[in-house]
């Protein structure tokens, strides 16, 4: 139990365009998800808080109009990489987090953006 | 959040005891220990976490000192495959954010 996935693994897309990346809680219901970024060789930044139905919290210096999130259901939170240029290229990993026995969180494999 | 300090890398022998310390002196009394692995371009896999009592599951166990101001994971039976970077992270149970930092890299050897 508490597998998470994200979609796409890896994507490509010049620079300009917008790239959406889905993450989903496969066997559990998530209160609440998490977006981070991770670039080479250094650890993971929290971008995020994502709660269901509600608006996400960024984190100081995440800019919420570029990078935007939508918790929509209890299973599905979206990042949306906006006018996406090269500087954005990172491996972006979301978490969910349940409830109960399941209150830790459980992070997704990552998805792999390259701006050209 | 509190901060944790871990030693950058460490070696362990295969099929020898793993043990990765770490220190928070500046835990609060409702934050938790959590400890994650990341495996080279994957994403985090949780592996334990406790919040005074110590806790022991099929991966892991985690020893919390009395003073709850440093904390030790033990992997009983290091395998090649336990080579990771491991991250020590203290966080609320209330907020659920985990601020990552640098973690250990454990290298198992043959």
């Amino acid at each position: 139990g508490a597998v998470v996935s994200q979609h796409p693994s890896w994507v490509i897309c010049k620079s300009g365009t917008s790239v959406k990346i889905e993450c989903r809680s496969l066997d559990f219901q998530a209160t609440t998800m998490f977006w981070y970024r991770q670039f080479p060789k250094q650890s993971l930044m929290l971008m995020a808080t994502s709660n269901e139905g509600s608006k996400a919290t960024y984190e100081q210096g995440v800019e919420k109009d570029k990078f935007l999130i939508n918790h929509a259901s209890l299973t599905l939170s979206t990042l949306t990489v906006t006018s996406a240029h090269p500087e954005d290229s990172s491996f972006y990993i979301c978490s969910a987090r349940g409830t109960g026995s399941l209150n830790e969180q459980f992070f997704g494999p990552g998805t792999r953006l390259t701006v050209l | 959040d509190a901060k944790t300090t871990q030693p950058p890398s460490m070696d362990c022998a295969e099929g020898r005891a793993a043990n990765l310390p770490c220190n928070h002196s500046t835990i609060s009394g409702n934050e938790y220990v959590y400890w994650y692995r990341q495996i080279h371009s994957q994403g985090p896999q949780y592996i334990i976490h406790g919040l005074k009592n110590n806790e022991t599951n099929e991966m892991a166990s985690l020893i919390i000192t009395e003073d709850r101001k440093s904390s030790t994971l033990i992997l009983p039976h290091a395998t090649l495959r336990d080579t990771a970077v491991y991250y020590c992270i203290v966080g609320s149970s209330n907020t659920g954010k985990l601020i990552f930092g640098q973690g250990t890299t454990l290298q198992v050897k043959p």
